[in-house]
């Protein structure tokens, strides 16, 4: 069964400071990884997208990293803003015969205070 | 990126009412559209998948008599929920994407649905 597991559940840190995200995921055949930006009550917005050969992406303050062998992604966040504030989901795609099949993790909940 | 729009955004009806919640996309051309609900601190849970011109496909659990799906046009699908309950209440969230399954889907912002 396809799963993907974000930790911390839910993190919460002073503005100004760093913060890493851990997805880690068992979805197979791997197709591509996202992570979103979901602010309260919206729609998710996309940060980054990677595929199999891709091992670092970065979008502004956020750098995304992917370890296909082990399976693990991560979500750094620099000189966090209180913006930042929302839950960050992982989400996994596999493609089977012709389907695209998202796996969305629970997402991290990240609180910036002042 | 690409923009899709949900309306409406909030909903409250009465338990045995029907709603329908629109999903477009205003700059392309959508051939995929993807329905999702999610509850409070809950991860977003697919319920359907539809391309234009066809029957939705949906997930294991969902009752595709009480959520009405059509994709009508290649910018437009409905999502309707027939005989509302409370425990219908969530947010549902649309998303769409043109092209191949390597092409990335766009989400709307969402519509809370309240049913008292």
């Amino acid at each position: 069964k396809n799963q993907v597991e974000q930790s911390p559940q839910s993190l919460i840190i002073l503005e100004g400071k760093n913060c890493t995200l851990q997805c880690n995921y068992t979805v197979s055949p791997f197709s591509n990884l996202r992570w979103y930006k979901q602010d309260t009550g919206r729609g998710p917005v996309s940060l980054t997208i990677m595929t199999f050969s891709e091992n670092t992406k970065s979008n502004g303050r956020y750098t995304a990293t992917l370890d296909a062998d082990t399976k693990q992604s991560s979500l750094h966040i620099t000189a966090s803003q209180l913006s930042d504030s929302a839950s960050y989901i992982c989400v996994v795609s596999a493609v089977s015969g012709g389907s695209y099949i998202p796996t969305f993790g629970r997402g991290t909940s990240l609180i910036v205070h002042p | 990126g690409a923009v899709v729009s949900q309306h409406p955004s909030r909903v409250i009806c009465k338990s045995g009412t029907s709603v329908k919640i629109e999903c477009r996309s205003l700059d392309f051309q959508a051939t995929t559209m993807f329905w999702y609900r999610q509850f409070p601190k809950q991860s977003l849970m697919l319920m359907a998948t539809s391309n234009e011109g066809s029957k939705a496909t949906y997930e294991q659990g969902v009752e595709k008599d009480k959520f009405l799906i059509n994709h009508a046009s290649l910018t437009l699908s409905t999502l309707t929920v027939t005989s509302a309950h409370p425990e219908d209440s969530s947010f549902y969230i649309c998303s769409a994407r043109v092209g191949t399954v390597y092409t990335e889907a766009f989400f709307g912002q969402g519509t809370r649905l309240t049913v008292v």
